[in-house]
């Protein structure tokens, strides 16, 4: 049974760093791109950024471009959210979700969620 | 990257069909047959419901089906239940600078 779980999250001022970790198994986690989704209180859903299985290959939207930066350790089966300069719009829930197919970063969709952790930003 | 476009909402009685819609540009939905849906309950992540358009996982039941025309893709229900009440979200690969995009959420109501 494939599992996600999520942790890191929690209240941070404005300019402030905070390290998302989600912590895989029940499939083979260097085979599968990882995305971070977030979902902003009462709004809907908004991806982030993304791996691929290697590590090697990283995306992000353009909102958080430079201020955060995904990783995974693929001997612990982790996967990382480092976010620097927080701000107020930062503010959500966020998912990591698994990949459907095998290594493909975008031509795919996302087939397994955690169950999210929050991060607030405010002073 | 704009959202895609839903309808904010949708309502239907049991048994009835419902259909949700999802425009993009030719750019995302239009161009590509990476379209996927995800069904939300309060509170909960969101579930994986129909994936490369019209493809179903395994245990998401027949009920929910999915179809692409142009730019708008469509994600129907049919015999529309009580535990069918729920934020419906499409998503798409995009050309653009980012990576995926999301509609901006349907919430299907069962009267």
């Amino acid at each position: 049974e494939v599992q996600l779980l999520e942790s890191g999250g929690g209240l941070v001022q404005p300019g402030g760093s905070l390290r998302l970790s989600c912590a895989a198994s029940g499939f083979t986690f260097s085979n599968y791109a990882m995305s971070w989704v977030r979902q902003a209180p009462g709004k809907g859903l908004e991806w982030v950024s993304d791996i691929s299985g290697s590590g090697s290959s990283t995306y992000y939207t353009d909102s958080v471009k430079g201020r955060f930066t995904i990783s995974r350790d693929n001997s612990k089966n982790t996967l990382f959210l480092q976010m620097n300069s927080l701000r107020a719009e930062d503010t959500a829930v966020y998912y990591c979700a698994k990949t459907g197919y095998y290594d493909s970063s975008g031509y795919n969709h996302f087939d397994h969620w955690g169950q999210g952790t929050l991060v607030t930003v405010s002073s | 990257q704009s959202a895609l476009t839903q309808p904010a909402s949708v309502s239907g009685s049991p048994g009835q069909s419902i259909t949700i819609s999802c425009t993009g540009t030719s750019s995302d939905v239009g161009g590509y047959n990476y379209v996927s849906w995800y069904q939300q309950h309060p509170g909960k992540a969101p579930k994986l419901m129909i994936y490369d358009v019209s493809d179903r996982p395994s245990g998401v039941s027949n009920r929910f089906s999915g179809s692409k025309s142009g730019n708008t893709a469509s994600l129907t229900i049919s015999g529309l239940q009580a535990e069918d009440e729920a934020d419906y979200y499409c998503s798409s690969y995009t050309s653009s600078s980012t990576l995926y995009v999301f509609g901006i959420g349907t919430k299907v109501t069962v009267l």
